[in-house]
């Protein structure tokens, strides 16, 4: 057990809908990174927070958007789905800002576009 | 372009012997690469760390080598068993790119044979 929760772990939603996933990191962590693991894209980095703030952005839509919360928890928002952001979409935390060590990862939510 | 590519999507091997993985980079300068074990399902599961200037680490039956000349890291399973059976990924910090996390090659599925 990683200390890192997800929710759900499963959805399965229709296009053009919204939904939100959220995560709460490990007791202490500051740093919420979020992934989506697709079959033939592998892990791809799409935004991080620390502390509260935006720190890093990678491949993220504009139809994606993050935030963290004062208690540290964060939520992804994906909305005007489309049948190819059907994926797992991990959570990770780490203790730093700048990543020096390892990042716990949650289990995933996999998200299901019909 | 950035790229991160692990030598084989799948590698089968006997029970053991010693599995070794490879992971080559380019455009990348990492200060350090990790390694990750990861479920079918389930979140990666950090096992290793290298920094840039350390040659060699070991953690049981796991060995790590780092070459930033030849921008390449070996991942080495050695007495394998079929419970090491499992997709390992590779992971390096954006060092040089400004980015403030961790960048995933598209794994190797590893098959340890009883």
């Amino acid at each position: 057990d990683s200390g890192v929760t997800q929710t759900p772990k499963h959805l399965i939603t229709a296009t053009g809908q919204r939904v939100t996933l959220r995560c709460s990191p490990r007791s202490g962590d500051l740093s919420v990174y979020w992934y989506q693991q697709s079959l033939d894209q592998g892990l791809q980095f799409l935004i991080q927070y620390y502390n509260g703030e935006e720190r890093a952005k990678g491949n993220i839509l504009e139809r994606f958007s993050a935030q963290q919360f004062p208690d540290l928890h964060s939520e992804l928002n994906l909305s005007s789905l489309e049948l190819g952001d059907s994926a797992l979409y991990f959570c990770a935390s780490s203790a730093w800002d700048i990543n020096t060590g390892e990042l716990f990862f949650g289990e995933g939510s996999r998200l299901t576009v019909l | 372009s950035q790229k991160i590519e692990q030598n084989s999507e799948a590698l089968n091997i006997q029970e053991g012997k010693t599995a070794t993985l490879t992971c080559n980079y380019t455009n990348y300068s990492p200060a350090y690469l990790q390694w990750y074990r990861q479920d079918p399902g389930r979140g990666p599961v950090f096992l290793l760390l290298i920094r840039e200037n350390e040659k060699e680490k070991r953690k049981e039956r796991l060995k790590v080598t780092f070459d930033t000349t030849l921008k390449q890291s070996l991942f080495h399973i050695t007495a394998s068993q079929p419970a090491d059976s499992a997709t390992y990924l590779c992971a390096l910090d954006g060092g040089g790119t400004g980015a403030n996390n961790l960048f995933f090659g598209t794994g190797t599925r590893l098959t340890v044979i009883p």
